[in-house]
């Protein structure tokens, strides 16, 4: 079967640096993408690894490990404006696959 | 970058209604459209895959007959909620996959929050 899991929650201050983990197992995997929704909101697209190691995109980088399931989403420097949620969505068949989704609250 | 318009972003309507909701990539076409149910504070629940010419593809659980969709051409897909009722309500989202972007080209609506009185 499917299984995602993640952190409920994380707070921090700003400025801090803050990792959210995920651990998945599903079929048909493509490769992990890692979304951020704020409150009534569009999930917006901020990383994908389609092979282990990390990817750097600004503040916010990804890392994968496949043979361990496994992979987490780095948020550097944070801002206020971080506040929100993150989901890590690994591509089974083609098609994204949501987890629980961390709320990031970042506090002054 | 892919765009993709949902509407309408919100609708009320009465309990045995139908609701139509559109998704359309603005930029690019889109064999594959893909619609995700959201409650509060929970995850985006994928409900069906939407293809260009052919019938849907619904996940396990989800009711075909009452969640019909059309995906008629390559910049549109609609989800219609048929005899809608309370439990009906909550946040739908499509996405559209811009084959352009490989895996990346995941794109999603603004979402529409449904409220069936």
């Amino acid at each position: 079967g499917q299984s995602l899991e993640q952190p409920s929650e994380v707070t921090a201050v700003e400025g801090a640096i803050v990792q959210i983990n995920c651990t998945y197992q599903t079929s048909g995997f493509y490769g992990l993408s890692w979304y951020q929704q704020h409150d009534g909101g569009a999930p917006t697209f901020l990383s994908y690894n389609a092979l282990d190691g990390l990817e750097e995109t600004g503040r916010f980088s990804s890392f994968l490990s496949r043979s361990d399931s496994y992979g987490y989403l780095l948020l550097q420097e944070l801002q206020m404006k971080d506040s929100a949620s993150y989901f890590c969505a690994p591509n089974s068949w083609g098609k994204l696959q949501f987890g629980a989704g961390t709320q990031v609250v970042v506090t002054p | 970058g892919a765009v993709v318009s949902q509407h309408p972003s919100w609708v009320i309507c009465k309990s045995g209604t139908s609701v139509k909701i559109e998704c359309r990539s603005l930029d690019f076409q889109a064999t594959t459209m893909f619609w995700y149910r959201q409650f509060p504070k929970q995850s985006l629940m994928l409900m069906a895959t939407s293809n260009e010419g052919s019938k849907a593809t619904y996940e396990q659980g989800v009711e075909k007959d009452k969640f019909l969709i059309n995906h008629a051409s390559l910049t549109l897909s609609t989800l219609t909620v048929t005899s809608a009722h309370p439990e009906d309500s909550s946040f739908y989202i499509c996405s559209a996959r811009d084959l352009r972007q490989g895996n990346y080209g995941y794109t999603f609506g603004s979402g529409t929050r449904l409220t069936v009185v």
